[in-house]
């Protein structure tokens, strides 16, 4: 099993949908969690961190789960410009920070 | 402010030549990780060297090496390059890199491509 699982996608969603990315993670130790976003041929960026409160930020929606081991974004109104690759993030201290990112969740929002 | 930079941002290299990249990272961060992805991958962690000391290895084999400076600026380099070493490589700098919860960041990376 692998240690932080994604649907790659892609998701292809009209202008104004709402979407939602889950991400499994297999480590029940593992301590910190946060979704990136990766535009096309560019750098994973942080988008947000997570936490078991869940929390929020503008149209995004980030939600721990920490019995069901998995994480979740929620987007709201999608934008054309919300179109990239969204990596789940896992991390995990043990004399460094050992930090796992999913393959990825393409989104495509579509006008 | 700075934030991370990488050098070379593209190259081309023949198999079995040798390669440096290098990274700088954000001023006041000690920590240094680097990683490889390849194409419709999430990116994959080679190393982590926090003060100049290598902190965490991942599944990578011996001709990946890396070293921090005293400036905490890094070199990563790869040996005997094979055409399967063809990837983004992103270097990340984080506050302490030891501690959980820091946030890391990333560079611009460098494209290498093994022909």
């Amino acid at each position: 099993r692998k240690e932080v699982e994604q649907d790659p996608g892609p998701f292809n969603v009209p202008e104004g949908a709402t979407v939602a990315f889950n991400c499994t993670y297999s480590n029940s130790a593992s301590q910190s969690f946060f979704w990136y976003r990766q535009d096309c041929r560019k750098e994973p960026k942080l988008l947000m961190s997570v936490y078991s409160s869940g929390n929020e930020d503008g149209r995004f929606t980030a939600q721990l789960n920490r019995a069901s081991q998995y994480i979740s974004l929620l987007i709201r109104d999608s934008k054309l410009s919300d179109s990239a690759t969204y990596l789940c993030v896992v991390t995990l201290s043990g004399g460094y920070q050992k930090v796992t990112f999913g393959i990825g969740t393409k989104l495509q929002v579509i006008p | 402010d700075a934030g991370v930079t990488q050098s070379p941002t593209h190259l081309i290299k023949t198999r079995g030549q040798h390669v440096t990249l290098r990274c700088s990272p954000i001023s006041g961060h000690k920590s240094v990780s680097w990683y490889q992805q390849v194409l419709g991958q999430g990116p994959q962690f080679i190393f982590q060297y926090y003060e100049k000391e290598e902190r965490g290895r991942g599944n990578f084999p011996d001709r990946f090496s890396a070293r921090q400076f005293p400036n905490y600026s890094s070199e990563l380099n790869v040996n005997a390059l094979l055409l399967g070493d063809s990837a983004l490589y992103l270097c990340a700098s984080s506050l302490s890199g030891v501690t959980d919860g820091n946030t890391i960041y990333f560079g611009e990376g460098s494209w290498l491509t093994v022909v």
